[in-house]
């Protein structure tokens, strides 16, 4: 059955650096999504992606935070300059349709 | 998107039924309703939506009520790996914006043996 792949599984970084977590969505999915879950808290909606642009995304998703579709297979968040309250579990999706999105297992970042 | 009430937690003895409920009381008509549940910080996983009729899959039943303002989730036969929060979402199919689910707290399911 395919599925969604995401790496690293655990990125750990110093507060200020850069990190990009990748993702590879499943083949023929259209619609593209990046979802964070702070520790203990709720999961949170980051930025929708579909045809090669943003088409939405929270107030969480500020200038630091950017997305990009580099190939016809991965799907990255770069985070330019990291902070502490970066720290938690970013979980990709995808979704063929406007329908059932199928999510990753999640890249656990913690930021020092 | 319409907001969702669920419980904050339920016990279900494994290899019964598991029913959990929802409320959506202000559910517009072209909304449907979607379940996904979180395995212990693992990716949220699909389980099945609807719109008004019940639906089935291999993993559950959704049973939604004539007026749409509540709906049920049937686990027919739970097992200790359906231990998980078990979240309702309600949202309209095809809109010109992203498309996001909105998670609230959920169920949390504890089976036990």
């Amino acid at each position: 059955e395919p599925e969604v792949t995401q790496t690293p599984s655990h990125q750990v970084t110093q507060m200020g650096q850069e990190v990009i977590l990748r993702c590879v969505p499943i083949s023929n999915h259209l619609y593209f999504y990046w979802y964070r879950q702070i520790l203990g808290q709720k999961v949170e909606f980051l930025v929708s992606f579909y045809n090669n642009e943003i088409s939405e995304k929270s107030e969480i998703f500020d200038d630091q935070f950017s997305v990009e579709r580099p190939d016809g297979s991965n799907f990255t968040l770069k985070i330019r300059s990291t902070k502490l309250e970066d720290s938690a579990m970013y979980f990709c999706a995808s979704s063929e349709g406007q329908g059932a999105k199928f999510f990753g297992p999640g890249t656990r970042l913690t930021v020092l | 998107d319409a907001k969702t009430t669920q419980p904050p937690s339920m016990d279900c003895a494994e290899g019964r039924a598991a029913n959990l409920p929802c409320n959506h009381s202000t559910i517009s008509g072209n909304e449907y309703v979607y379940w996904y549940r979180q395995i212990h910080s693992q990716g949220p996983q699909y389980i099945i939506h609807g719109l008004k009729n019940n639906e089935t899959n291999e993993m559950a039943s959704l049973i939604i009520t004539e007026d749409r303002k509540s709906s049920t989730l049937i686990l027919p036969h739970a097992t200790l790996r359906d231990t998980a929060v078990y979240y309702c979402i309600v949202r309209v199919a095809f809109n010109n914006a992203g498309n996001m689910l909105t998670f609230g707290g959920g169920t949390r399911l504890m089976v036990k043996p």
